[in-house]
């Protein structure tokens, strides 16, 4: 069956960096988009960027631009999403799903990873 | 970006009550529009796609409706298992936007 399965909880310095991995099982993963979303704590989610997986295209939100970077490993069938610039209002919950082009379609966001908790703290 | 403006913000009902939810979007998105339940400490769970269509495995008490800028969700005969917070996002334009949520109480 489909998972994504991301890595565990991770305790930064402001200014520092984070590279998130998430790893694919259970579908062809050059056919899917990975999709890169946030929750701080009480907020709702917030999109960060998107690549897929077969050229490694990526696009990502005005806000993050500059600061993240997605990229992946098709050896291994997953994805990395890099936050450089860490501040205390980076301490969130980070997550990937699996897209699709909308024009498809199909569900978008259907499945997630669990999250990885990133606190950023001095 | 596009703002998605969710209402009401909470609500509280009786077990079996019908529940709708609004969201409006800030422009046209061509129903590239989801619908997620999120439970505290889980990943968001898609329930809705493309504005109408129900996710594989989602109950059938889950359903919604779409204009141009305007998508509610409805739960039919509420159940104490959707208690859980409602969000809606467009995934039509760059950066793709999320709605503030729905917080869903049952009595």
């Amino acid at each position: 069956q489909v998972q994504l399965v991301q890595s565990g909880a991770e305790v930064k310095m402001p200014g520092a960096s984070v590279k998130l991995p998430c790893q694919a099982f259970g579908y062809s993963f050059t056919n899917f988009y990975m999709h890169w979303v946030r929750q701080a704590p009480g907020q709702g989610p917030e999109w960060l960027g998107i690549i897929t997986p077969d050229d490694g295209s990526t696009s990502y939100s005005p806000k993050f631009q500059g600061r993240v970077l997605i990229t992946r490993d098709r050896a291994t069938n997953t994805v990395y999403m890099e936050l450089d610039g860490l501040k205390s209002d980076d301490t969130a919950v980070y997550y990937c799903a699996r897209g699709v082009p909308e024009y498809t379609g199909w569900p978008n966001f259907d499945y997630w990873g669990q999250g990885a908790q990133v606190t950023v703290s001095s | 970006d596009i703002q998605m403006i969710q209402s009401p913000s909470s609500l509280s009902a009786n077990v079996g009550d019908r529940v709708t939810i609004t969201c409006q979007a800030g422009q046209a998105i061509n129903s590239y529009l989801n619908w997620y339940q999120q439970k505290s400490g889980k990943a968001p769970r898609l329930l809705i796609y493309a504005a109408v269509h129900l996710q594989a495995g989602v109950p059938s008490r889950f359903s919604a409706t779409a204009s141009e800028t305007h998508f509610t969700l409805t739960i039919n005969n509420i159940q104490p298992e959707d208690a859980a917070i409602y969000y809606c996002q467009q995934y039509d334009y760059v950066p793709f936007t999320f709605g503030p949520g729905t917080k869903v109480e049952l009595k």
